[in-house]
């Protein structure tokens, strides 16, 4: 089955950029989507088809994909911004979604 | 307003069964796929299971660790959504989401979950 690999923290100082990223085989040529998921709360998609956002989400919130890595960039950290991140793919060989492990973003 | 609100969840023992409700509301529902996520305890996100539309002759799959044991079927006339859950362990314990497929890509919806407990 398909695997996605999440770094299970990163941390970041306010107003730099935090990067998140997401490892999987030949991940460039499926399409990943991004969730933050704030403590007690549902995930929320912050990123969807590798780099488009949904209607308001900030700007500061970007994606990439390319090769065996996709990377959520997160610009000038706000506290706010303080949550866990997944990865999600769809894998066409089992027809199972797969959901990276997540990674806790800490804004120090 | 799009909203998902699950229901159903509780304490349920080793081996027994359980159905979760997911009714939808704001939105035509039997355009869409819907699919149920769980969440254990202090753990990450994991895929249940997906119900296909009626364009899609509602078909469904369901990850392996649950496959044989759960059963995803829809009511698109009352707007919702059921994941029957049968010879339980305790491994199942998790809050479980339903979730709005968009165009048969990311969740852009989801309710706020419900939890089972499997426990003796």
């Amino acid at each position: 089955s398909y695997v996605l690999t999440q770094p299970p923290s990163v941390s970041v100082a306010p107003g730099k950029t935090a990067r998140i990223t997401c490892g999987g085989n030949n991940i460039g040529s499926k399409s990943v989507h991004w969730y933050q998921q704030r403590p007690g709360q549902a995930p929320v998609v912050v990123i969807y088809y590798d780099g488009d956002r949904p209607s308001g989400i900030p700007e500061r919130f970007s994606g990439s994909n390319s090769g065996n890595t996709a990377t959520l960039t997160i610009s000038r950290v706000e506290a706010g911004d303080e949550a866990d991140y997944y990865c999600q793919v769809w894998d066409s060989s089992s027809y199972h979604w797969v959901f990276g492990g997540g990674t806790k973003l800490t804004v120090l | 307003e799009v909203q998902l609100v699950e229901s159903g969840g509780g304490l349920v023992q080793p081996g027994g069964s359980l159905r979760l409700s997911c009714a939808a509301s704001g939105f035509t529902f039997s355009d869409h796929y819907a699919d149920w996520v769980r969440q254990a305890p202090g753990k990450g996100l994991e895929w249940v299971g997906r119900s296909r539309n009626k364009a899609n002759s509602y078909t469904t799959e369901y990850a392996a660790s649950v496959k044989g044991r759960f059963s995803i079927s829809r009511d698109d006339s009352k707007n919702s959504l059921y994941l029957q859950m049968n010879s339980l362990k305790t491994e199942d314990t998790a809050v479980y989401y339903c979730a709005r497929e968009v165009g048969a890509s990311a969740f852009d919806y989801w309710g706020q979950g419900t939890l089972v407990t499997v426990s003796s």
